[in-house]
């Protein structure tokens, strides 16, 4: 069973506008959201991470949501540009350990110049 | 900067043949990951390691061993690389643990391995 479902799987977007990434997840334990930015050819590197504790975390263009009665979590990018242009994954953990920590499938995004 | 290599960056391998893909970190990390990364799955979790000379079994370990022998180097072994092993494999360390208080993990740029 996928622990942490993200939507969508693809996205295109125009350079300028606002990205929207989801993700959610089923394990009410969970405390602990990082998002992951992958460019083509090189590794994921963190990019913004929330607690359970809090509904929103903003990092210059980049602000991630965490809606816990839903479990839901989004991450917004405004004013896209075309070095935004990877792959995101979002992430759930319980903090106990590897055996609580789950990745979603990711999201490739594409920002049309 | 937190700094993983790995090498070989690609490799292609014959069915049934022995691979090794290695990973050395400077980051005084205790806690080292191998992951496989494959289209449509995301990142899976194969062996991990947080002491030397000790490695321990992730979500899909089947089909490879791993090796520690120092705390800088992580090594992932295919003793029969077999087609559906084709994929990028990426090491990542980290300091705590992962998940344990917010962890994070730093990745190397990964191995990509086809298996004909």
């Amino acid at each position: 069973q996928q622990q942490v479902r993200q939507s969508p799987q693809s996205l295109t977007v125009w350079e300028g506008g606002t990205t929207v990434l989801t993700c959610s997840y089923e394990d009410s334990t969970f405390n602990y959201f990082p998002w992951y930015q992958q460019f083509p050819g090189e590794g994921p590197a963190l990019l913004i991470s929330i607690l359970s504790v809090s509904d929103k975390k903003e990092d210059g263009r980049f602000t991630t949501f965490f809606n816990k009665r839903e479990k839901k979590l989004s991450l917004h990018i405004i004013d896209s540009q075309p070095g935004d242009s990877a792959t995101y994954f979002c992430a759930a953990s319980s903090n106990t350990g590897y055996q609580n920590f789950y990745f979603g499938k990711g999201t490739s995004l594409t920002v049309i110049p | 900067e937190a700094a993983v290599t790995q090498s070989p960056r690609s490799k292609v391998a014959v069915t049934g043949g022995k691979v090794t893909l290695s990973c050395h970190q400077t980051n005084n990390h205790d806690y080292m990951y191998w992951y496989r990364q494959d289209t449509g799955h995301g990142l899976r979790l194969i062996h991990y390691s947080y002491v030397a000379d000790s490695t321990e079994k992730g979500d899909i370990p089947d089909g490879y061993k791993a090796s520690r022998p120092s705390q800088e180097n992580f090594s992932l072994i295919l003793e029969l690389a077999s087609l559906s092993q084709t994929a990028v494999y990426f090491c990542a360390s980290s300091d705590v643990g992962l998940g344990i208080n917010q962890d994070t993990q730093y990745f190397g740029p990964g191995t990509r391995l086809l298996v004909l």
